[in-house]
């Protein structure tokens, strides 16, 4: 089966733009996670999807962070106006089911904010 | 959930079996472990899960003792490609996932 795809794999923006991260997890997979990992940090939860639904989004660090995932397929992150400490890596990973713990996780996005 | 302490890092040769020790003294009871690599530039990568007692597929075993106050990764035989960050997660058997992945076991492995 194809595993968790994410894009843009890189991405460099200036401070105050918008930037847009696509995941596309495992077909069939319902559930559908974001983490996060900031410079230097540890990688850390940002919500978590079922289907369409936010299950969990108590991660997410502020307003200017807002997570779709229409249709209950694949999913977006859009980060608006972006700052300079949203640089990091953006991961994404999928589950078939809440009580299945083993998650596949795509490559990230590496974002940078100039 | 659990917040998890594992070696900062650990050396190792080829061939030789690596044992990764994680403890994890406020597991619940429904709680579950979970093991994931993590090689440079990609997302983590699941290796195994257990509850109790022991558990083993094809790349590790899991060792969890009575108490599940800690868990042990045992990797046989590793190789070079086995050097990568090795990172212990303890998720809620409710559904709750881990919110933070620490700081992992940075394992090297010399030929």
């Amino acid at each position: 089966e194809a595993g968790v795809t994410q894009f843009p794999s890189h991405s460099v923006i200036e401070k105050g733009q918008t930037v847009t991260l696509r995941c596309d997890p495992i077909s069939g997979h319902d559930n559908l996670y974001w983490y996060r990992r900031v410079m230097g940090k540890e990688i850390k939860f940002l919500l978590h999807f079922v289907k369409e639904s936010k299950q969990d989004e108590s991660g997410m660090p502020n307003n200017r962070f807002l997570a779709e995932r229409t249709g209950g397929t694949y999913s977006t992150l859009k980060v608006q106006p972006a700052e300079l400490e949203d640089s990091g890596v953006y991961f994404c990973a999928s589950s078939r089911t809440q009580s299945d713990y083993g998650y596949t996780f795509g490559s990230g996005t590496r974002l940078t904010v100039v | 959930l659990a917040k998890t302490t594992q070696p900062i890092s650990m050396d190792s040769y080829e061939g030789q079996e690596v044992n990764i020790t994680c403890s994890h003294n406020n597991i619940a009871t429904n709680d579950y472990i979970t093991w994931y690599q993590q090689f440079p530039s990609q997302g983590p990568r699941f290796i195994i899960q257990g509850y109790k007692t022991k558990v083993t597929n094809e790349v590790a075993s899991l060792f969890i003792p009575a108490d599940r106050k800690s868990s042990t990764l045992s990797l046989p035989r590793v190789s070079l490609s086995d050097t990568a960050v090795y990172y212990c997660l303890v998720v809620g058997g409710t559904g709750r996932r881990a919110l933070t992945f620490g700081s992992g076991t940075r394992l090297q492995v010399q030929p």
